[in-house]
């Protein structure tokens, strides 16, 4: 079993619309989620990062946070082509020494 | 200039060949690593190092060495280079206190 897993895709949403990505992690301990986006070929970039239950609220973005339930989601409001992208769901302390292990990724496609 | 800098940025070497990918960081931070890439696939861990003297194993070390020179470089080596170890390969830092991890810009390697 994957320690972090996410929906491969491809995630298809209309322009405007809201997207929602989700992350499930295997670890009751880990404290630090992170959400990167990555453009193909291009390293990953952090957009957002969550450390306690709850919303946490960035511009369009919103992560989301249920340790109970061991997961993690983003919500994008009003998506937009320049959104499509792979995101990568992050989470810290699975394995030795507070390292982060990444989940494969979501890629998102905003269709104009 | 980038905070943690990869070279080359892209790399075709033959079958046997031995080749060496550098990571150099102006960030300050104890903590790096060295990932690997797949498409369509998520960031899998080959080698980590949490300071100068402490350099660990990842999921896919096989094939993979390293050495820490500095605080500031961390160099990954592919003693006989073979085709299944093309891929995007990233160098990334973290500190110990935020575990997110900035990446460098990666290095598209190709094995002919």
């Amino acid at each position: 079993q994957k320690e972090v897993e996410q929906n491969s895709g491809p995630l298809s949403v209309p322009e405007g619309a809201i997207a929602s990505l989700n992350c499930t992690y295997s670890d009751r301990v880990s404290q630090s989620f992170f959400w990167y986006r990555q453009y193909s070929g291009k390293s990953p970039e952090l957009i957002m990062s969550i450390y306690s239950n709850g919303d946490k609220e960035d511009g369009r973005f919103t992560a989301q946070l249920n340790k109970a339930s061991q997961y993690v989601s983003l919500l994008i409001r009003d998506s937009q082509p320049s959104d499509s992208a792979t995101y990568l769901c992050a989470v810290n302390g699975i394995g030795a020494g507070n390292m982060l292990t990444f989940g494969g990724g979501t890629r998102l496609m905003v269709k104009p | 200039d980038a905070d943690v800098t990869q070279t080359p940025r892209n790399r075709i070497t033959k079958t046997g060949k031995r080749i060496m990918l550098e990571c150099s960081q102006t960030k300050g931070h104890d903590r790096m690593y060295w990932y690997r890439q797949d498409p369509g696939l998520g960031l899998r861990l080959i080698y980590y190092s949490f300071d100068v003297k402490d350099i660990n194993k990842g999921e896919i070390s096989d094939g993979y060495s390293v050495s820490r020179q500095a605080q500031a470089k961390f160099s990954l080596s592919l003693e006989s280079a073979i085709p299944n170890q093309t891929a995007l390969y990233f160098c990334a830092t973290s500190d110990l206190e935020n575990t997110e991890a900035f990446f460098g810009q990666g290095t598209r390697l190709t094995v002919v």
